[in-house]
């Protein structure tokens, strides 16, 4: 049971906008910033969103964050078969001192 | 450009210590402000943090995981590594390590390629 909780899977047609939800606490979500990782099939995660909307350099605008109260969302518009990966939450916990991740999202293109 | 490599065993017996290193390439890991880390993913499960390490010296880790981790530094052949003792089939996972942006920013950024780890007698 993870202390983020994503849906198991999700999924979308090429070229539809896809959310992603990922709920927390006060502790975490609520106090700190929320990161997103993209994991294709066999590869190891990579970083696709940081303080909550950012985006590292290379990260398609495709991919957005955002985040309100305890939850978040990552939002995938245009989207392409090349999308279809696990992706996952991330915080820091303050109660817990340590990070939590989310179980992650399976997203699969139609 | 900033690389890590994960290495060490593949299998490792129960209740022995499983001991694994990451090269890193393209810096330096006793750079001020740099914190390197371990995380971990269980087959088909989630991603689980290990614990982070300064490049000081100063060691966070996950309060799970806390009795039986530590991570350290050897500036000389620019690595750090990972030592869990007493393992179990439970800590059986694909090791990746990772520069994050400090112990309470989880901006994992690179990644390693990840090493399979297998606890079995």
């Amino acid at each position: 049971q993870s202390v983020l909780t994503q849906p198991p899977s999700a999924s979308g047609t090429p070229g539809q906008r896809v959310t992603i939800s990922c709920s927390g606490s006060s502790s975490n979500i609520g106090s700190n910033f929320v990161y997103w990782y993209q994991q294709l099939p066999g590869t190891a995660p990579k970083l696709l969103i940081y303080r909550n909307n950012q985006r590292p350099s290379g990260v398609p605008d495709r991919f957005s964050g955002s985040k309100s109260g305890t939850s978040a969302s990552l939002a995938i518009s245009g989207l392409r078969s090349e999308d279809e990966a696990d992706y996952y939450c991330a915080a820091w916990d303050d109660s817990l001192s340590v990070v939590v991740f989310g179980g992650g999202t399976k997203l699969t293109v139609l | 450009q900033l690389q890590l490599q994960e290495s060490g065993p593949g299998l490792v017996k129960p209740s022995e210590t499983l001991s694994l290193t990451c090269t890193v390439s393209g810096g330096s890991i006793s750079s001020s402000t740099y914190y390197w880390g371990w995380i971990r993913q269980p087959p088909g499960k989630a991603l689980e943090w290990i614990g982070s390490i300064y490049y000081s010296g100063s060691t966070y880790y996950n309060p799970s995981l806390k009795s039986r981790v530590t991570i350290s530094l050897d500036t000389s052949k620019n690595q750090f590594s990972l030592k869990l003792t007493s393992v179990t089939a439970a800590d059986t996972a694909v090791y990746y390590c990772a520069r994050p942006y400090s112990n309470s920013h989880p901006r994992f950024d690179p990644w390693g390629q990840g090493t399979l780890v297998t606890v079995s007698s």
